[in-house]
């Protein structure tokens, strides 16, 4: 496709079930994102992938979280065990390469609701 | 650590007028990247303008431009000939050379007037 692809658009999930979101970046972008973006606030860094290098996790806020890129293109984010905190839009960008000032192009996110 | 900071969390402007958002960051790096997004309702974030620290123009793009003041740390992004469709959120976002992650601000909500 032409654009970042994430689904899906909402999800809503009972506290204490697992979530997976899933991210499918511009075709041949090396580096892919994952932020979070609390209600009013701005995108928080999560985590970074270059190909199927998961380079950076510093961002996710537990243990509860994880990322995979099996393949160096489809990306996943699983919250296990979710949360009401856990409730936020998760974007994913990509980019051609990592760094650099190179520009992030993102997806339509996926709104996820803890109830 | 570095930090973004929009001082304006809402702002309304009439169509065909000039808007200018503020943004200041605080970093001790000298080498950096500073970026403006969009994000509509629809939610996705779209890129309106980029901005390399070490040169000293400032970016345009077509109705978009920028006040880059290095040293006040300082990056405003003014709307010219202001449009219905340019009624968003903006994000102001900071990106060290060295780095690949975003740092964006709270953001501000723009709302264009007829």
């Amino acid at each position: 496709g032409a654009g970042v692809s994430q689904s899906p658009r909402y999800k809503v999930a009972k506290r204490g079930q697992d979530v997976a979101l899933r991210c499918d970046p511009i075709s041949g972008h090396v580096s892919l994102f994952w932020y979070q973006q609390a209600l009013g606030q701005g995108p928080e860094f999560l985590t970074y992938f270059q190909n199927e290098a998961q380079l950076d996790k510093s961002g996710l806020p537990s243990d509860r979280f994880f990322a995979e890129r099996p393949e160096g293109s489809v990306s996943t984010l699983k919250i296990q065990r979710t949360q009401q905190e856990d409730s936020a839009v998760y974007l994913c960008a990509s980019s051609v390469t990592g760094g650099e000032g190179q520009p992030q192009h993102f997806g339509d996110g996926t709104r996820l609701s803890i109830l | 650590a570095q930090t973004v900071t929009q001082s304006q969390p809402e702002m309304s402007v009439q169509e065909a007028e000039t808007v200018t958002l503020s943004c200041t960051y605080d970093t001790s790096e000298s080498n950096y990247y500073l970026f403006w997004y969009k994000q509509p309702p629809s939610r996705q974030m779209i890129l309106v303008i980029r901005q390399e620290a070490y040169k000293q123009q400032n970016a345009t793009e077509n109705r978009f431009s920028v006040n880059f003041q290095k040293a006040a740390k300082s990056f405003s992004l003014k709307i010219s000939d202001s449009q219905l469709g340019d009624t968003a959120m903006y994000f102001c976002a900071f990106m060290i050379n060295s780095g690949y992650a975003l740092n964006f601000g709270k953001g501000t909500s723009l709302l264009v007037t007829p």
